[in-house]
Protein backbone atom coordinates (compact mmCIF):
# COMPACT_ATOMS: atom_id res chain seq x y z
CA UNK A 1 0.00 0.00 0.00
CA UNK A 2 0.50 3.77 0.16
CA UNK A 3 1.74 5.32 2.97
CA UNK A 4 4.48 7.52 4.70
CA UNK A 5 6.04 7.50 7.99
CA UNK A 6 7.65 10.31 9.61
CA UNK A 7 10.28 10.75 12.96
CA UNK A 8 8.38 11.10 15.51
CA UNK A 9 8.78 14.64 17.70
CA UNK A 10 8.43 16.66 19.36
CA UNK A 11 11.42 18.67 18.20
CA UNK A 12 12.74 21.05 20.31
CA UNK A 13 15.83 23.46 19.00
CA UNK A 14 17.83 26.36 19.53
CA UNK A 15 17.46 29.40 17.39
CA UNK A 16 19.80 29.02 14.30
CA UNK A 17 20.36 25.46 14.77
CA UNK A 18 20.30 22.84 11.88
CA UNK A 19 17.16 20.87 11.14
CA UNK A 20 16.27 17.52 9.90
CA UNK A 21 12.59 15.85 9.61
CA UNK A 22 13.24 12.21 8.92
CA UNK A 23 10.28 11.35 6.34
CA UNK A 24 10.15 8.01 4.11
CA UNK A 25 7.37 6.43 1.82
CA UNK A 26 5.93 3.25 0.57
CA UNK A 27 4.52 3.89 -2.81
CA UNK A 28 2.79 1.68 -5.51
CA UNK A 29 3.84 3.62 -8.16
CA UNK A 30 6.41 6.98 -8.47
CA UNK A 31 4.39 9.60 -6.24
CA UNK A 32 4.76 13.05 -5.72
CA UNK A 33 6.16 14.31 -2.34
CA UNK A 34 4.67 17.22 -0.39
CA UNK A 35 6.11 18.73 2.73
CA UNK A 36 3.30 20.77 4.45
CA UNK A 37 3.13 23.03 7.70
CA UNK A 38 0.97 23.98 10.07
CA UNK A 39 1.29 27.10 12.23
CA UNK A 40 -0.86 27.33 15.82
CA UNK A 41 -4.50 26.88 14.99
CA UNK A 42 -4.22 27.50 10.71
CA UNK A 43 -4.59 24.63 8.54
CA UNK A 44 -1.86 23.38 6.21
CA UNK A 45 0.63 25.60 4.23
CA UNK A 46 2.43 23.64 0.90
CA UNK A 47 6.03 24.40 1.82
CA UNK A 48 7.61 22.24 -1.10
CA UNK A 49 7.25 19.65 -3.13
CA UNK A 50 9.10 17.46 -5.51
CA UNK A 51 7.19 14.96 -8.16
CA UNK A 52 10.14 13.07 -9.73
CA UNK A 53 13.19 11.29 -8.37
CA UNK A 54 16.27 13.65 -7.41
CA UNK A 55 14.60 16.65 -7.61
CA UNK A 56 14.67 19.07 -5.00
CA UNK A 57 12.01 20.71 -3.73
CA UNK A 58 13.02 24.58 -1.76
CA UNK A 59 11.47 27.20 0.02
CA UNK A 60 11.50 29.77 2.98
CA UNK A 61 14.88 27.75 3.32
CA UNK A 62 14.01 24.46 4.04
CA UNK A 63 15.00 21.73 0.81
CA UNK A 64 13.94 18.25 0.63
CA UNK A 65 15.49 15.88 -1.99
CA UNK A 66 13.40 12.85 -3.59
CA UNK A 67 15.71 10.00 -3.09
CA UNK A 68 13.88 7.14 -4.76
CA UNK A 69 16.68 4.59 -4.17
CA UNK A 70 16.33 5.11 -0.24
CA UNK A 71 12.28 6.27 -0.62
CA UNK A 72 13.25 9.30 1.59
CA UNK A 73 12.29 12.90 1.20
CA UNK A 74 13.65 14.19 4.07
CA UNK A 75 12.94 18.15 5.34
CA UNK A 76 15.92 20.23 6.52
CA UNK A 77 16.57 23.64 6.82
CA UNK A 78 20.32 25.24 7.66
CA UNK A 79 19.28 27.87 10.68
CA UNK A 80 15.93 27.66 12.16
CA UNK A 81 14.44 30.75 13.24
CA UNK A 82 11.66 30.97 16.59
CA UNK A 83 9.19 31.97 13.37
CA UNK A 84 9.88 28.39 12.18
CA UNK A 85 7.93 26.73 15.20
CA UNK A 86 4.96 24.63 13.23
CA UNK A 87 3.83 21.03 12.39
CA UNK A 88 5.47 19.70 9.48
CA UNK A 89 3.05 17.00 7.39
CA UNK A 90 5.37 14.75 4.76
CA UNK A 91 3.19 13.47 2.13
CA UNK A 92 2.58 12.11 -0.99
CA UNK A 93 0.58 11.85 -3.67
CA UNK A 94 0.12 9.02 -6.72
CA UNK A 95 -2.75 9.96 -9.22
CA UNK A 96 -3.28 13.40 -7.80
CA UNK A 97 -6.99 12.28 -6.21
CA UNK A 98 -5.18 10.92 -2.82
CA UNK A 99 -2.92 11.88 -1.03
CA UNK A 100 -0.99 10.18 2.31
CA UNK A 101 -0.03 12.21 4.89
CA UNK A 102 2.62 10.88 7.66
CA UNK A 103 1.58 11.98 11.62
CA UNK A 104 3.30 15.21 11.81
CA UNK A 105 6.62 16.61 13.38
CA UNK A 106 6.03 19.15 16.07
CA UNK A 107 9.04 21.33 15.79
CA UNK A 108 9.92 24.35 18.45
CA UNK A 109 12.16 26.37 18.43
CA UNK A 110 13.64 28.60 21.70
CA UNK A 111 15.47 31.64 21.28
CA UNK B 1 -1.61 31.27 -6.33
CA UNK B 2 -4.48 29.49 -5.07
CA UNK B 3 -6.64 29.98 -2.18
CA UNK B 4 -8.95 28.33 -0.29
CA UNK B 5 -11.19 29.94 1.93
CA UNK B 6 -12.77 27.98 5.14
CA UNK B 7 -15.65 29.54 7.06
CA UNK B 8 -16.64 29.75 9.69
CA UNK B 9 -13.45 29.48 11.60
CA UNK B 10 -14.70 29.44 14.93
CA UNK B 11 -17.93 28.43 15.67
CA UNK B 12 -20.01 27.35 19.01
CA UNK B 13 -23.00 25.62 19.09
CA UNK B 14 -25.21 23.68 21.10
CA UNK B 15 -25.63 20.33 21.63
CA UNK B 16 -28.44 18.40 19.09
CA UNK B 17 -28.01 21.50 16.67
CA UNK B 18 -26.62 21.25 13.37
CA UNK B 19 -23.39 23.12 11.96
CA UNK B 20 -22.30 23.98 8.27
CA UNK B 21 -19.14 24.72 7.05
CA UNK B 22 -18.24 26.32 3.92
CA UNK B 23 -15.12 25.82 1.38
CA UNK B 24 -14.42 27.73 -1.50
CA UNK B 25 -11.72 27.86 -4.00
CA UNK B 26 -11.77 31.12 -4.48
CA UNK B 27 -9.31 31.36 -7.96
CA UNK B 28 -9.83 28.27 -9.39
CA UNK B 29 -12.16 25.24 -9.61
CA UNK B 30 -12.16 22.36 -7.83
CA UNK B 31 -14.00 19.22 -9.20
CA UNK B 32 -12.72 17.56 -5.97
CA UNK B 33 -11.80 18.76 -2.46
CA UNK B 34 -11.01 16.89 0.74
CA UNK B 35 -12.75 17.20 4.60
CA UNK B 36 -10.14 16.45 7.10
CA UNK B 37 -10.52 16.21 11.10
CA UNK B 38 -8.47 17.05 13.49
CA UNK B 39 -7.76 15.99 16.88
CA UNK B 40 -5.36 18.30 19.09
CA UNK B 41 -1.60 17.26 18.84
CA UNK B 42 -2.59 14.92 15.87
CA UNK B 43 -2.42 14.44 12.59
CA UNK B 44 -5.20 14.98 10.11
CA UNK B 45 -7.90 12.14 9.45
CA UNK B 46 -9.31 12.12 6.07
CA UNK B 47 -13.22 11.72 6.58
CA UNK B 48 -14.41 12.15 2.72
CA UNK B 49 -13.50 13.24 -0.67
CA UNK B 50 -16.12 15.49 -1.86
CA UNK B 51 -16.68 15.11 -5.75
CA UNK B 52 -18.69 17.80 -7.48
CA UNK B 53 -22.30 17.02 -9.08
CA UNK B 54 -21.68 13.44 -7.24
CA UNK B 55 -21.93 11.65 -3.72
CA UNK B 56 -18.61 12.37 -1.59
CA UNK B 57 -17.13 9.43 -0.92
CA UNK B 58 -16.39 8.42 2.93
CA UNK B 59 -13.70 6.66 4.86
CA UNK B 60 -14.39 3.97 7.06
CA UNK B 61 -15.90 5.00 10.17
CA UNK B 62 -16.98 8.12 8.84
CA UNK B 63 -20.71 8.47 9.44
CA UNK B 64 -22.36 9.73 5.96
CA UNK B 65 -25.30 11.04 7.84
CA UNK B 66 -24.06 12.92 10.55
CA UNK B 67 -21.18 14.13 8.29
CA UNK B 68 -23.37 15.37 5.17
CA UNK B 69 -21.09 16.73 2.78
CA UNK B 70 -22.45 18.47 -0.61
CA UNK B 71 -20.49 19.45 -3.39
CA UNK B 72 -22.95 21.75 -5.67
CA UNK B 73 -20.14 23.90 -7.43
CA UNK B 74 -17.02 23.43 -8.67
CA UNK B 75 -15.81 26.15 -5.97
CA UNK B 76 -17.73 25.61 -2.97
CA UNK B 77 -17.97 22.38 -1.07
CA UNK B 78 -19.88 22.50 2.44
CA UNK B 79 -19.88 19.93 5.33
CA UNK B 80 -22.98 19.96 8.12
CA UNK B 81 -22.16 18.54 11.40
CA UNK B 82 -25.44 16.89 11.79
CA UNK B 83 -27.12 16.83 15.62
CA UNK B 84 -23.89 17.30 16.71
CA UNK B 85 -22.42 16.07 20.17
CA UNK B 86 -19.20 17.17 22.39
CA UNK B 87 -17.37 14.55 20.74
CA UNK B 88 -17.73 16.22 17.27
CA UNK B 89 -15.73 19.09 18.87
CA UNK B 90 -12.68 19.05 16.05
CA UNK B 91 -10.72 21.34 14.27
CA UNK B 92 -12.00 20.86 10.68
CA UNK B 93 -10.02 21.52 7.83
CA UNK B 94 -11.07 21.40 3.77
CA UNK B 95 -9.01 21.20 0.65
CA UNK B 96 -9.13 21.53 -3.13
CA UNK B 97 -7.17 19.77 -5.93
CA UNK B 98 -5.37 22.25 -8.06
CA UNK B 99 -3.46 21.68 -10.74
CA UNK B 100 -0.09 23.34 -10.50
CA UNK B 101 1.42 24.18 -14.30
CA UNK B 102 4.99 24.41 -13.11
CA UNK B 103 5.51 21.34 -11.72
CA UNK B 104 2.82 19.44 -13.79
CA UNK B 105 1.51 17.61 -10.39
CA UNK B 106 -1.65 18.13 -8.46
CA UNK B 107 -1.26 19.52 -5.36
CA UNK B 108 -3.22 20.40 -2.17
CA UNK B 109 -4.68 23.84 -0.56
CA UNK B 110 -5.46 23.74 2.27
CA UNK B 111 -8.42 26.03 3.97
CA UNK B 112 -7.34 27.87 7.33
CA UNK B 113 -9.61 25.39 9.43
CA UNK B 114 -13.37 25.69 11.31
CA UNK B 115 -12.67 24.69 15.57
CA UNK B 116 -16.59 23.44 16.42
CA UNK B 117 -17.19 23.24 19.91
CA UNK B 118 -20.22 21.67 20.92
CA UNK B 119 -21.75 22.24 24.24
Amino acid sequence: GNSVTQMEGPVTLSEEAFLTINCTYTATGYPSLFWYVQYPGEGLQLLLKATKADDKGSNKGFEATYRKETTSFHLEKGSVQVSDSAVYFCALSLTGNQFYFGTGTSLTVIP
Amino acid sequence: GAVVSQHPSWVICKSGTSVKIECRSLDFQATTMFWYRQFPKQSLMLMATSNEGSKATYEQGVEKDKFLINHASLTLSTLTVTSAHPEDSSFYICSARDWDRLSGANVLTFGAGSRLTVL
